[in-house]
């Protein structure tokens, strides 16, 4: 079957260091995404891991370990526009996804 | 414009009756999507084209029908409406690629009273 799970909610502090996991269990993987969702708004895309090890885009980074069946989301120098629902996808086979079912974030002042 | 466009942005109906959702992307990219977007579930597919006169269900396929007969539009109809189908939906689009990912329309949020 497939399971992804994410924690439901976090909450961090404006300028601070959040980090956002992400397990999962499908069967197929042809690499895990992470997007974006302000309310009210599409998701938007992250980022893509497909090899293990950390992948880096400015104040955002993603890790993943297939062994583990294990991602993070990594957020440095949180802003309050950060605050957003954070949404895990695998990819099983070719474009064809499942997705978590989101963290809510909420930056706090 | 280039991208996706979905439309209507915001539709009411009433149960029973029959209701399309457009879809619209410029890209020429091969696959599509449809989501749908409810509290406590997260993103779930309803059905998604790998090409143009190519679909397939997904998790939630049932009381929805789809049609691709251009590489571009991929309308999404619930046939005869229920409350259940409240929701906001989104279309996606993709390339070949897996690295590609989607890009998302800006969802229609129907209701259906």
């Amino acid at each position: 079957g497939q399971n992804i799970d994410q924690p439901t909610e976090m909450t961090a502090t404006e300028g601070a260091i959040v980090q956002i996991n992400c397990t999962y269990q499908t069967s197929g993987f042809n690499g895990l995404f992470w997007y974006q969702q302000h309310a009210g708004e599409a998701p938007t895309f992250l980022s893509y891991n497909v090899l293990d090890g950390l992948e880096e885009k400015g104040r955002f980074s993603s890790f993943l370990s297939r062994s583990k069946g294990y991602s993070y989301l990594l957020l440095k120098e949180l802003q309050m526009k950060d605050s957003a629902s954070y949404l895990c996808a695998v990819s099983r086979s070719g474009q064809n996804f499942v997705f978590g079912p989101g963290t809510r974030l909420s930056v706090l002042p | 414009d280039a991208g996706i466009t979905q439309s209507p942005r915001y539709k009411i109906t009433e149960t029973g009756r029959q209701v399309t959702l457009m879809c619209h992307q410029t890209w020429s990219h091969s696959y599509m999507f449809w989501y749908r977007q409810d509290l406590g579930h997260g993103l779930r597919l309803i059905y998604y084209s790998a090409a143009a006169d190519i679909t397939d269900k997904g998790e939630v396929p049932d009381g929805y029908v789809v049609s691709r007969s251009k590489t571009e539009n991929f309308p999404l109809t619930l046939e005869s409406a229920t409350r259940s189908q409240t929701s906001v939906y989104f279309c996606a689009s993709s390339g070949d690629r897996a690295n590609y990912g989607y890009t998302f329309g800006s969802g229609t949020r129907l209701t259906v009273v």
